[in-house]
């Protein structure tokens, strides 16, 4: 399968402070990222779409000036949580979707744990 | 609204079998997914159904019926390792996932 990665694994940083996340495709073009959060014992929840090229989308109650989502290339985006917060911790996956015709994969990177202390 | 429903845990015994089921409702279907998630770590692709009927993928096995919503998981053999949550996502008319809350499966020994 494809394979996606990201960096760091774990972040610790402290209130007030700004972390960048990256996330590549490492074997395929991914069209479409999507950025997730999970909080401990909840599901997924998803944060924002990007198609590369163009501005993130961003689903309900995310606020986008605080999540600055960046798809500069088919093979990488960037989620830099600004002025973190000790409830911005959480674990942070990201997914990229490379297409398929008529088969749309989603691919997950291994997870960024953030801890704002 | 969407909406995926799954049971919040479940408890088997190693080398038993257990059923993992998930109802939905959503706008359009294209597809349905099951995940592994190990705790700590991102959710690993199990298995894919878009058409009715079971799909066996070694120990796994998921089946889908479109026309009552229903999807399960079926997990045979069980090993301790297969400890997780597994999370059923259907994919909808505009291709995204939309997810369930996990399921968390003990396997006792």
């Amino acid at each position: 399968g494809a394979v996606v990665s990201q960096h760091p694994s774990r972040v610790i940083c402290k209130s007030g402070t700004s972390v960048k996340i990256e996330c590549r495709s490492l074997d395929f073009q991914a069209t479409t990222m999507f950025w997730y959060r999970q909080f401990p014992k909840q599901s997924l929840m998803l944060m924002a779409t990007s198609n590369e090229g163009s501005k993130a989308t961003y689903e309900q109650g995310v606020e986008k000036d605080k999540f600055l989502i960046n798809h500069a290339s088919l093979t990488l985006s960037t989620l830099t949580v600004t002025s973190a917060h000790p409830e911005d911790s959480s674990f942070y996956i990201c997914s990229a979707r490379g297409d398929k015709e008529g088969y749309y994969e989603q691919y997950f990177g291994p997870g960024t744990r953030l801890t704002v202390t | 609204g969407q909406n995926i429903d799954q049971p919040t845990e479940m408890t088997a015994t190693e080398g038993a079998i257990v059923q993992i089921n998930c109802t939905y409702q959503t706008s359009g279907f294209n597809g349905l997914f099951w995940y592994q998630q190990h705790a700590g770590e991102a959710p690993t692709f199990l298995s894919y159904n878009v058409l009715d009927g079971l799909e066996e993928k070694g120990r796994f096995s998921s089946f889908l019926s479109r026309s009552k919503g229903y999807s399960y998981l079926l997990l045979k053999e069980l090993q301790m390792k297969d400890s997780a949550s597994y999370l059923c996502a259907v994919r909808d008319s505009n291709y995204q996932l939309i997810w369930g809350a996990g399921t968390k499966l003990i396997i006792k020994p």
